[in-house]
């Protein structure tokens, strides 16, 4: 069984401090998602990595997919009161029939004024 | 850009009573969407695997008797939970895939806003 290990949990913050999440998993994956979920709605795709050794930025976000394809970070630069949420990584399942997405628990994160 | 709805957003129903919940593909055809239960301070947790045109797949320790899944259309997507009970009270997401999908990865899914079920 293929499992996404997020931490930490929970991370509260001051607005301009910068914050790393982590998502690691023994299993390799084809590709992996980060997502961003506000309270009562559905997630919003941040970004897909690829591949190994991949850097991606999205303004003050920045994603890193391991090498070995296993693990990826999230780097929050500057923090601010609207990155306010629960960040979920997600990874492809292509050993499932239909590349189902399996999610990691989830890292919520409150950034204070 | 592509979207996902999903209706109704929230439900309140009585135990014993049956709920549709519909997932709607509004700009792009989707022969395969899959449905996710959350609950509260938990992550998205797979329970099938909807195809147009076919039975759906569900995932390990989902009863497919009880959670009915119709894929009439290559828009639509419907999840009936049956004789609903308490626990079944979550918040539901839908996602589609988009079939057609140019400039992104294949593996992309759009995400509908979710269906908060309560039973009581």
């Amino acid at each position: 069984t293929q499992l996404l290990e997020q931490s930490p949990q929970f991370l509260s913050i001051q607005e301009g401090e910068n914050l790393t999440v982590y998502c690691n998993s023994s299993s390799v994956f084809s590709s992996l998602q980060w997502y961003r979920q506000e309270p009562g709605e559905g997630p919003v795709l941040l970004v897909t990595v690829v591949t190994g050794g991949e850097v991606k930025k999205l303004k003050r976000l920045t994603f890193q997919f391991g090498d070995a394809r296993k693990d990826s970070s999230l780097h929050i630069t500057a923090a601010q009161p609207g990155d306010t949420g629960l960040y979920l990584c997600a990874g492809v399942n292509h050993g499932g029939s239909q590349g189902n997405l399996i999610f990691g628990k989830g890292t919520k994160l409150s950034v204070k004024p | 850009g592509a979207v996902v709805s999903q209706h109704p957003s929230w439900v309140i129903c009585k135990s014993g009573t049956s709920v549709k919940i519909e997932c709607r593909s509004l700009d792009f055809q989707a022969t395969t969407m899959f449905w996710y239960r959350q609950f509260p301070k938990q992550s998205l947790m797979l329970m099938a695997t909807s195809n147009e045109g076919s039975k759906a797949t569900y995932e390990q320790g989902v009863e497919k008797d009880k959670f009915l899944i119709n894929h009439a259309s290559l828009t639509l997507s419907t999840l009936t939970v049956t004789s609903a009970h308490p626990e079944d009270s979550s918040f539901y997401i839908c996602s589609a895939r988009d079939d057609w999908a140019s400039g992104v990865s294949t593996d992309t899914q759009y995400f509908g806003p979710g269906t908060r079920l309560t039973v009581l």
